[in-house]
């Protein structure tokens, strides 16, 4: 059974604290992904990878880290630098990094609660 | 329709009727269209595409409509049922590369039974 995983589905910190979310994929795609969205607005991009090893920053990347040693893993570290951190995170993977016209597959999401 | 801030825009249609959400893009570069669907609480799902070089593409219970003279895309689902009640937006292509999918804010689509 192919597909994204994301966990935890919800995640509650205090404030000051690191943590990570999981994201995991097993549709062998090059590409990976994560999002934040907050209510009512659409998916701001964090951080992307297209191949193991490497990854870009997106639009809101500051007080975020990733990594990815793993084709099938992407990681977040969402680090106490982040000033609102409380946010649905989101993690996609595109089978083809190189080309255009492919359609992103998402997790199912983590609610990410900092107090 | 594309909204900033908060609300999003909103379409209540009853149960049975068709709907139409629609979206505008912004860049005539775009060259591939997403409709993704968006349950509380839960991940993005595919609906369904359409390249730039087609004006309509039809799956199951959903169509998508492309008119690039307007930058407007829409999607047009039948016999709309409650478990259609989601937020509804859609992404563009444009060109090639790793990061070159940008999305709408969407539109909520609620069905009253």
């Amino acid at each position: 059974d192919g597909g994204i995983t994301q966990s935890p589905k919800y995640l509650f910190r205090k404030e000051g604290q690191n943590v990570t979310l999981s994201c995991e994929q097993n549709l062998n795609h090059d590409a990976m992904y994560w999002y934040r969205q907050d209510p009512g607005q659409g998916l701001r991009l964090i951080y992307y990878s297209q191949i193991v090893n490497d990854f870009q920053k997106g639009d809101i990347a500051e007080g975020y880290s990733v990594s990815r040693e793993k084709k099938e893993s992407f990681p977040l570290t969402v680090t106490s630098a982040q000033k609102n951190p409380t946010a649905f995170y989101l993690c996609a993977s595109r089978r083809d990094a190189g080309q255009g016209g492919y359609e992103q597959y998402f997790g199912p999401g983590t609610r990410l609660t900092v107090t | 329709g594309e909204s900033v801030g908060l609300h999003l825009p909103t379409l209540s249609v009853q149960e049975g009727d068709n709907s139409i959400i629609n979206c505008a893009y912004s860049n005539s570069a775009s060259d591939y269209f997403i409709w993704y669907k968006q349950e509380s609480g839960k991940g993005p799902q595919f609906i369904i595409d359409i390249r730039s070089n087609m004006d309509k593409r039809q799956g199951q219970r959903v169509t998508v409509l492309l008119n690039k003279t307007v930058k407007h895309l829409s999607l047009q689902i039948a016999a709309t049922q409650p478990g259609d009640s989601a937020v509804y937006f859609c992404a563009e292509n444009i060109g090639t590369g790793a990061n070159n999918l940008f999305f709408g804010t969407g539109t909520r689509l609620t069905v009253i039974p």
